[in-house]
């Protein structure tokens, strides 16, 4: 069955410092995968997905099929990146495409 | 454009009670979904639809009904809630399901 693992539930470091926040799916088929973000008292908005691959605010996402893998990746944090991330995987269902989410990985950047 | 709009912002109910989450997007999004999100258990998906008179179970449909007699509105009942059912609730459309979902606010619901 397909599943998204993120590991971390909080992830914290100090600004400046390097990023990665991880997920691992499960998923037989040809993944297709999205990184999700919710700032504070904001709604959720998709951040980046594997197939624009496309730097958004800094983050880049590889995907990785030999690891089954979507790490987000930032090189330097700020603290607006602070809030909560979600990986998400498409997966095919009964012809339709359904999205399943992990568990979420809350980062805190500190000053 | 609105996007996806949510109502009510928050509800309180009793064990037992029923009631209808609104969700509505002005974008003619084909794809629309609910999720509740619940603290270290992520999203997941309670029902979906891939347009208006067709709506399938996700993840977690036990207790709740949907129907999309419009390309519009996806309202979710509760039939008889229960306080495994105190969660935040997120509506969300696409334009089609390969796409990026657009969330709404969300609805904070408490069951006592």
């Amino acid at each position: 069955a397909q599943r998204v693992t993120q590991p971390e539930k909080l992830l914290s470091v100090f600004k400046g410092a390097p990023v990665e926040l991880k997920c691992n799916y499960s998923y037989s088929g040809s993944p297709e995968l999205f990184w999700y973000v919710q700032y504070s008292r904001q709604r959720l908005q998709l951040l980046l997905r594997h197939i624009s691959r496309e730097s958004i605010k800094g983050f880049t996402a590889d995907l990785n099929k030999g690891e089954t893998s979507f790490h987000l990746k930032k090189p330097f944090a700020q603290e607006e990146d602070s809030a909560m991330y979600y990986c998400a995987l498409l997966f095919a269902s009964g012809g339709s495409y359904i999205p399943t989410f992990g568990r979420g990985t809350s980062l805190i950047v500190h000053p | 454009n609105a996007g996806v709009t949510q109502t009510p912002k928050f509800q309180v109910l009793k064990t037992g009670q029923s009631m209808t989450l609104q969700c509505a997007q002005d974008m003619n999004h084909e794809y629309m979904s609910w999720y509740r999100q619940d603290p270290g258990m992520g999203l997941r998906l309670i029902h979906y639809s891939v347009g208006a008179g067709i709506t399938d179970q996700g993840e977690v449909p036990n207790g709740y009904n949907v129907s999309r007699s419009t390309t519009e509105d996806f309202p979710l009942r509760l039939l008889s809630a229960a306080p495994s059912q105190t969660s935040v609730y997120f509506c969300a459309s696409s334009p089609y399901d390969r796409n990026e979902q657009f969330f709404g606010p969300g609805t904070r619901l408490t069951v006592l």
